[in-house]
């Protein structure tokens, strides 16, 4: 398996434009995960699905974003419009569900907004 | 009060040295419990599950506290290769979700 697939790797937009960030999990996993990181902060968990459902978006910032789980094997994260403040890493990671289930992280996506 | 509290550090030992990094979490409901090393500018990736009794992999230990709600992980014989960031994780039985500590910061140094 290639693991979990992020793209894109780096994204540089201006403020104002919506942004999509992609997330292919490993298959056979049904938890996926939608991290933030900057170095204020460290890992924030913005969203998580199960079985492609969404269980707990309290972590979303705000409503500019939004995240998506239309089949096991594609997830999206939308920023629009996208902000400054917006910049740092996004990592998707995607688990087994259960105790003891360890997670996957993908390479994750650099978000600058200018 | 964050769910996942670490020390950022950074700590900074020589080589050979025997650090310890400690952790706590808020929710009593937690059930699962790991420690992710990241490199920089890297994902994080899984060092080892933290089980109830303690357990052991070559250099590294991790131990539960439960009572205490407290996660700790020892590194002995430090190598230069060690230095990284390192996260707790914890995994709540009754939400499923994966909350990450900010991670605490190792250098270890020849």
């Amino acid at each position: 398996d290639a693991g979990v697939i992020q793209s894109p790797r780096h994204e540089v937009t201006e403020m104002g434009q919506e942004v999509t960030l992609r997330c292919k999990p490993i298959s056979g996993h049904n938890s996926l995960f939608w991290y933030r990181q900057t170095m204020m902060r460290g890992l924030e968990l913005l969203i998580y699905f199960n079985n492609n459902v969404p269980i707990d978006d309290s972590g979303m910032p705000e409503d500019r974003f939004s995240a998506k789980m239309p089949n096991a094997s594609f997830s999206t994260l939308k920023i629009q419009p996208s902000e400054p403040r917006d910049s740092a890493v996004y990592f998707c990671a995607s688990s087994p569900s259960g105790a003891g289930a360890e997670a996957f992280f993908g390479q994750g996506t650099r978000l600058t907004v200018v | 009060r964050k769910e996942v509290e670490q020390d950022p550090g950074p700590f900074n030992v020589p080589e050979g040295a025997t650090v310890a990094f400690n952790c706590t979490y808020s929710n009593s409901a937690s059930q699962s419990f790991f420690w992710y090393r990241q490199d920089c500018r890297k994902e994080p990736k899984l060092l080892m599950s933290v089980y109830s009794s303690g357990n052991e992999d070559g250099r590294f230990t991790a131990q539960l506290n439960r009572a205490s709600q407290y996660i700790s992980l020892l590194i002995r014989d430090s190598k230069l290769s060690d230095s990284a960031t390192y996260l707790c994780v914890v995994r709540s039985y009754n939400t499923d979700k994966l909350i990450f500590g900010t991670g605490t910061r190792l250098q270890v140094f020849p």
